[in-house]
């Protein structure tokens, strides 16, 4: 099965301060991965995407950054949060022919 | 900048009327894919379509693919309560040697019982 776990579901951070986000695919290796935000009522910005480990491409400056140090493990981590940091982060794995499967999402707020 | 467009933005449907939502591209598209993300919860996937002119229905859901693979459509029938939520298309550039997924912004339709 082709399952993607990210945690945590909520969280809610102040302004400043750092931020790590995990997500790891079961079912499957050497996945295409991707990062992505919601705004509310809004559409998927895509923020990184990787075909593999350590191959980490940015797709919008900001204070974020991704990394992929296992096959199956993709980290959303930011240094200082910024309240336009708050959204719903949806990690998932797919290519430009396949099905993409999305995890859970977590919604994070920055206060 | 965004490179697959989807038109409209929202949607305010009557409940039993049709509706029709449209992707665009500039590029030709490998294929395209639609997903219904419900309020609260995560995109999930409804189809693929990858030949030229392709259509597919899945009862009330019509989808269909360009000619020029270029645009594709999801036309919904007799809306329900139940087909609330946002409607993403999304697809593979075929210049993209990534083969990168790219989403539209989606559209958001309410439905008004």
């Amino acid at each position: 099965s082709q399952t993607i776990h990210q945690w945590p579901a909520t969280l809610v951070q102040p302004v400043g301060s750092p931020l790590s986000l995990e997500c790891t695919v079961e079912g499957t290796s050497n996945p295409n991965l991707y990062w992505y935000r919601q705004a509310a009522g809004r559409g998927l910005q895509l923020l990184f995407y990787s075909v593999g480990i350590g191959q980490i491409s940015s797709e919008v400056p900001q204070n974020l950054s991704a990394s992929r140090p296992q096959d199956r493990q993709f980290i959303l981590s930011s240094k200082k949060l910024l309240l336009s940091d708050s959204g719903f982060y949806l990690c998932a794995r797919g290519t430009g022919d396949t099905e993409a499967f999305f995890g859970q999402g977590t919604r994070l707020t920055v206060v | 900048g965004q490179q697959v467009m989807q038109i409209p933005q929202y949607q305010h449907v009557q409940e039993g009327e049709d509706f029709t939502t449209y992707c665009n591209s500039s590029t030709t598209l490998s294929n395209i894919q639609w997903y219904k993300q419900r309020p609260g919860g995560h995109p999930v996937f409804l189809i693929q379509l990858v030949k030229s002119g392709e259509v597919k229905k899945q009862k009330r859901l019509t989808f269909q693919f360009g000619e020029a693979k270029k645009n594709s459509s999801l036309h919904i029938t007799a809306t329900q309560t139940t087909d609330v939520g946002t409607y993403f298309c999304a697809g593979g550039l075929t210049t993209d040697s990534w083969g990168k997924l790219q989403f539209g912004a989606g559209t958001q339709v309410v439905v008004t019982p």
